[in-house]
C-alpha cells in the first residue's frame, strides 16, 4: 500500500510570508502528527490530529497551526515566517491506537530567507 | 518532563562488527518505545516497537531490549553492513502526555 506522502518536498520562502504543507497518511490511518527537525533541536513535536480533532499539541507559538480533513489528509500552516522556522517538517501517520507504529513521510525541507 | 538521551552521539565501525546503541529515558511511565532509522534528508523508518510489557523484540539482525524500570533500551545490530549507516533514534511514548519523545540520535557509519 502507498506510504505517507508529503508535498511539497522543498520550499523556499522569505521572512513574513506564510506557508502551507500537506500530508496524506496511509490509507486507513486516522492519526497524523507533525514534527519539526533541526540540527540543533532534533525532532520536536508540533501537534497530532485524530479524526479531524487536535488531540495533542507541542510547545510552539500560535503561528503554527494545522487541521485534518474527513479523508484524514492533514495540512500544517506557518504564518509570518521567521528565519528560525527553517527546518525539515515531517509528518507521521498511525492508527491512533496506544501501541501504534508510526510511519513517516519524506518531509518538506523549508528554507526561510 | 520526559527526557531521552542516546549514547554514543556518533559511532564509526568496520563492517562485520556487532554494535550496541543505548537509549535512556527519565520517566518509566511509558506505553512503548520505538526505534527508528533515518537516512540523511529523509523521513524516519520504524525498525522495532517494544510494548511496555515486553522485554525485547527482534527483526532480522536487529534486537531491541527494554528495561522500563531503569529507563533504558538498547538496540543491538549484529554483523553490521555499510547499508546500516544512518542515524538511529529511539522514542518512548510518554504516558503523561501521550507523545512520542525523541532522542537526538546516534549517527552510525559502517566502513567497508
Amino acid at each position: 500500500k502507498a506510504g505517507v506522502t508529503q508535498t511539497p518536498r522543498y520550499l523556499i520562502k522569505t521572512r513574513g510570508q506564510q506557508v502551507t504543507l500537506s500530508c496524506s497518511p496511509i490509507s486507513g490511518h486516522r492519526s497524523v502528527s507533525w514534527y519539526q527537525q533541526t540540527p540543533g533541536q532534533g525532532l520536536q513535536f508540533l501537534f497530532e490530529y485524530f479524526s479531524e480533532t487536535q488531540r495533542n499539541k507541542g510547545n510552539f507559538p500560535g503561528r503554527f497551526s494545522g487541521r485534518q480533513f474527513s479523508n484524514s489528509r492533514s495540512e500544517m500552516n506557518v504564518s509570518t515566517l521567521e528565519l528560525g522556522d527553517s527546518a525539515l517538517y515531517l509528518c507521521a501517520s498511525g492508527t491512533g491506537e496506544q501501541n501504534e507504529k508510526l510511519f513517516f513521510g519524506s518531509g518538506t525541507q523549508l528554507s526561510v530567507l | 518532563k520526559q527526557e531521552v538521551t542516546q549514547i554514543p552521539a556518533a559511532l564509526s565501525v568496520p563492517e562485520g562488527e556487532n554494535l550496541v546503541l543505548n537509549c535512556s529515558f527519565t520517566d518509566s511511565a511509558i506505553y512503548n518505545l520505538q526505534w527508528f532509522r533515518q537516512d540523511p534528508g529523509k523521513g524516519l523508518t520504524s525498525l522495532l516497537l517494544i510494548q511496555s510489557s515486553q522485554r525485547e523484540q527482534t527483526s532480522g539482525r536487529l534486537n531491541a531490549s527494554l528495561d522500563k524500570s531503569s529507563g533504558r533500551s538498547t538496540l543491538y545490530i549484529a554483523a553490521s553492513q555499510p547499508g546500516d549507516s544512518a542515524t538511529y533514534l529511539c522514542a518512548p511514548r510518554d504516558k503523561g502526555t501521550y507523545k512520542y519523545i525523541f532522542g537526538t540520535g546516534t549517527r552510525l557509519k559502517v566502513l567497508a
